[in-house]
């Protein structure tokens, strides 16, 4: 079974500065997908980025970007220029597929969550 | 209008009580998924469905049942709620196994 590992239960950064929260994770797969997924006060679950493991270019959406490391099994999260906004919950995310009565399934497996604060 | 909604928002019960927390989407998704959100252990898979015949259990599905009443809509029940089923409940639907999981809001349990 795969297994999601988050081991920074907080951390804080100053507004406009850089902070990078860290994942890693086991798995015997050589195909999947790993998510970094933000929770603010809301609740709501935000999709924030994805990596395809057989891509070895790490992925990048705006100020969000990815240090994927296959070998090490590693999948941190980098937040540049922090707002106030990203101040959150964040989880990282293993996809996994399931099978079932002949129908495929994808299941994310989570890690334990960082919050983030961001001061002013 | 969310795509994914859940009623109730929050909820509080007591201890023996039958409880159904609901889950409608619009997104046409075939997927259904029940997940659980505890402090310091992320989310857990409790059930998940394909369509109205297709039940599956996840890691944590004991004291819980679902319903797939329709293809849109999938219901987390608790027969005899206890206290340690206190907890945020998430419902999210994919529309394939590469898909994206999209997730409502989540309803906060607490039972008493």
């Amino acid at each position: 079974a795969q297994t999601v590992t988050q081991s920074q239960p907080e951390m804080s950064v100053q507004e406009a500065e850089t902070v990078t929260l860290s994942c890693t994770y086991d798995t015997s797969e050589s195909d999947y997908y790993l998510f970094w997924y933000k929770q603010p006060p809301s609740r709501q679950m935000i999709l924030v980025i994805r990596q395809e493991a057989y891509k070895q270019q790490n992925a990048t959406e705006n100020r969000f970007s990815v240090n994927f490391q296959k070998a090490a099994k590693s999948f941190s999260l980098k937040i540049s220029d922090s707002q106030l906004g990203d101040a959150a919950m964040y989880f990282c995310a293993y996809r996994s597929v399931l099978s079932a009565g002949g129908t495929s399934y994808g299941k994310l497996t989570f890690g334990q969550g960082t919050i983030l604060t961001v001061h002013p | 209008d969310a795509d994914v909604t859940q009623t109730p928002r929050n909820r509080i019960t007591k201890t023996g009580k039958r409880i159904m927390l609901e889950c409608s989407q619009t997104k046409g998704h075939d997927r259904m998924y029940w997940y659980r959100q505890d402090p310091g252990l992320g989310l857990r898979l409790i059930y998940y469905s394909f369509d109205v015949k297709d039940i599956n259990k996840g890691e944590i599905s004991d004291g819980y049942s679902v319903s797939r009443q329709a293809q849109a809509k999938f219901s987390l029940s608790l027969e005899s709620a206890i206290p340690n089923q206190t907890a945020l409940y998430f419902c999210a639907t994919s529309s394939g196994r590469y898909s994206p999981l999209h997730f409502g809001n989540g309803t906060r349990l607490t039972v008493t």
